[in-house]
């Protein structure tokens, strides 16, 4: 089984600081990884995956990750934060053969000027 | 090109009625999954289906929760008898394949209030 935990239940940042949303995963088999956002009242929108290749991962919104396999995480990045950054941010994993996501419980990103 | 589409967007019963859950996939998906998000929690996997066929119902509760994808019409989750319990978002999810590497898209939700 796959287990996906997001070590921080909020972050509040300034605009325009950096932020790291942390990302550990667990699983005994080969995995893909991602992250989602949900905006208030909205489903989830996919932000970046990584399937294999380069561990830097470049998404949209100006959003990145990068994958450390031995460290087993997935953490996002963004260099610089808008006030419209604000949202749940969702960190996923599947395993290579499978379909079904596994979800860690969010991290409230609340962006303030 | 719509995206995934769920109606309703909210809904509310009383305790001992059913809920019924409607997902319209992608144009061009013929896979279905159906997640459940409760209050403070992350998606948790629920049901995969594909066009008349469930795939895998390995999430789903074993009483009074059904799901369906028939070969016309939107795929549909069914409550029965819903408890307080069932209050919660349900998302609808559809894929082009079943490749592990295929993005998911979701809907925007089904809000789900049981009084």
């Amino acid at each position: 089984a796959q287990s996906v935990t997001q070590l921080d239940s909020q972050v509040p940042v300034f605009e325009e600081a950096p932020v790291e949303l942390r990302c550990n995963y667990s699983s005994s088999v080969s995995v893909y990884l991602f992250w989602y956002v949900q905006y208030p009242n909205q489903g989830l929108q996919l932000l970046l995956k990584y399937l294999s290749g380069s561990t830097l991962v470049k998404g949209i919104n100006g959003f990145e990750a990068e994958f450390n396999k031995s460290q087993t995480s997935f953490h996002l990045r963004k260099p610089s934060v808008h006030i419209s950054d604000t949202a749940e941010y969702f960190c996923a994993v599947r395993k290579n053969s499978g379909y079904a996501l596994n979800f860690g419980k969010g991290t409230s990103l609340l962006v303030t000027p | 090109n719509a995206g995934v589409m769920q109606n309703p967007r909210h809904l509310v019963r009383r305790r001992g009625q059913e809920a019924r859950l409607r997902c319209s996939p992608m144009k061009g998906h013929s896979h279905v999954y159906w997640y459940r998000q409760l209050p403070e929690e992350g998606l948790k996997f629920m049901v995969y289906l594909q066009k008349e066929n469930i795939i895998d119902e390995s999430g789903m509760p074993k009483e009074r929760f059904s799901a369906e994808f028939p070969k016309e019409g939107p795929s549909i989750l069914r409550i029965q008898q819903v408890v307080r319990g069932d209050s919660a978002a349900y998302f609808c999810a559809s894929s082009h394949t079943t490749s592990g590497q295929e993005t998911q898209y979701f809907g925007p939700g089904t809000r789900l209030l049981v009084l």
